[in-house]
């Protein structure tokens, strides 16, 4: 089945620095990669997905990155804000299913 | 006001009872999945159901129970035979059964079990 591995565990970036976080997935037959935000004590939240007919996509300060040859993507944060500071997920779809990375503690100091 | 909706927030327990989470959604999703988390860890899935009166297993099922008699709810028990059930609880829904499978989480219930 699918297995997802995230990097780094945790990120630590100074205000108005970018962040970049990165996940391999081994099925190559996902088709669609979310990423989620969860701040502490609450649900995830989906901030941003790519599908597999999409090398790339941008919502204002985060974008996504897909390379399905060698099976990761990214996701890219500029001009960070210490509101970002969260844990962030990746998850690639499995059979019926979605796979979720071990997640990212980013933290943004001001 | 649409969304998912997890109560109770918080749930104590004694160790040897039975107890149910409620997951409700008024998205008119077909799909939902409990998953499990861990402190400093990822999500773990428990059941899922792609449709009224069917769920299957997911990755930790042992030791936990689901029913899904309409569409909106999809409860959660989490019983004596789960050797470890203090965790956070989130529950999620999709509108499709399949494909893309965009998930969409609720709040969260923390189970402690003393």
């Amino acid at each position: 089945g699918e297995n997802v591995e995230q990097h780094p565990s945790t990120l630590s970036v100074q205000e108005g620095d970018s962040a970049v976080i990165k996940c391999t997935y081994s099925d190559s037959a996902s088709n669609y990669f979310p990423w989620y935000k969860q701040e502490l004590g609450k649900g995830p939240q989906l901030i941003i997905d790519i599908r597999s007919n999409v090398g790339e996509k941008k919502d204002q300060r985060i974008a996504v990155t897909l390379n399905k040859t060698a099976k990761h993507f990214s996701l890219h944060i500029t001009e960070t804000q210490p509101e970002d500071s969260a844990v962030y997920f990746c998850a690639a779809t499995g059979f019926q299913k979605l796979v979720f990375g071990t997640g990212t503690r980013l933290l943004v100091s001001p | 006001d649409g969304g998912i909706t997890q109560s109770p927030k918080y749930l104590f327990r004694k160790e040897g009872q039975n107890v149910t989470l409620s997951c409700e959604q008024n998205l008119n999703h077909d799909a939902m999945y409990w998953y499990r988390q861990d402190p400093g860890q990822g999500l773990r899935l428990i059941y899922y159901s792609q449709i009224v009166n069917d769920f299957q297993k997911g990755d930790i099922a042992e030791g936990y129970s689901v029913s899904r008699e309409k569409k909106e709810s999809f409860p959660l028990t989490v019983t004596s035979a789960q050797k470890n059930p203090t965790a956070f609880y989130l529950c999620a829904s999709s509108p499709r059964r399949s494909s893309y499978n965009e998930q969409f989480f609720g709040p969260g219930t923390r189970l402690t079990v003393l």
